[in-house]
């Protein structure tokens, strides 16, 4: 089956550090993966992509994901974390077949960013 | 532009009763998505539209959830009857398909409806 695994549940960060959302994913061929984030009683927001071309992708609000094909792995990472940033991160995967048009989300990982 | 617009925002009902949940999305786009959040269970899709045609159901629950979409700028979820089991968030979602299919653009959701059933 294709889909994504969050590992944790929770992330804490404390505020100017660095921190690391993990995401793997389990599909054949290449992948498309998301990121999404989602505040308190609001909708998901797209951060970023992976389709092809540089593993590394920027986004939004200064977040920026691995694609490592080796480790099957699509880790969201901040180099300074804000307390802002507190909210609930949400990995996805685009199929290769079964439904080009839609996403699968994974089960999300509430990050905590203290001052 | 106003983005996904869901309504009602909260819905508290009886089990038994019937929901209909409603959801406009961005003018344009062309594909629409049912989402379902729990704490168990997560992000589930339902249902998703292209074009306003059903494409893919198999999220559904049960025959009590039905949706429709008659045109473009407005798609219903409803659960008839309801039960406290259904009691979750839901976010309806859209976004633009190009001619080209190119299914990677951005999903934008709604602040979705928040159902509670006693």
């Amino acid at each position: 089956a294709q889909s994504v695994a969050q590992p944790e549940d929770q992330v804490n960060v404390a505020e100017g550090n660095p921190l690391t959302v993990k995401c793997t994913y389990s599909v054949s061929g290449n992948p498309y993966l998301f990121w999404y984030v989602q505040y308190p009683n609001r909708g998901l927001q797209f951060l970023l992509k992976y389709i092809t071309g540089d593993n590394l992708v920027k986004g939004s609000y200064g977040f920026e994901a691995e694609f490592n094909k080796s480790q099957t792995s699509f880790h969201l990472k901040k180099p300074s974390a804000l307390v802002s940033d507190s909210a609930l991160y949400f990995c996805a995967v685009r199929p290769l077949s079964g439904g080009y048009n839609k996403l699968i989300f994974g089960a999300g990982t509430r990050l905590a960013v203290h001052p | 532009d106003a983005g996904v617009i869901q309504s009602p925002r909260h819905e508290v009902t009886e089990m038994g009763q019937e929901v209909t949940l409603r959801c406009k999305p961005i003018s344009g786009h062309n594909s629409l998505f049912w989402y379902r959040q729990t704490m168990m269970r997560g992000l589930e899709l339902l249902i998703y539209f292209n074009n306003n045609v059903p494409i893919d159901d198999s999220g559904m629950p049960e025959d009590r959830f039905s949706a429709k979409m008659p045109n473009a700028s407005f798609s219903t979820l409803k659960i008839q009857p309801s039960e406290p089991r259904d009691s979750a968030v839901y976010f309806c979602a859209s976004r633009q398909v190009t001619g080209t299919g190119d299914y990677t653009g951005e999903l934008f959701f709604g602040e979705g409806s928040r159902l509670t059933v006693l």
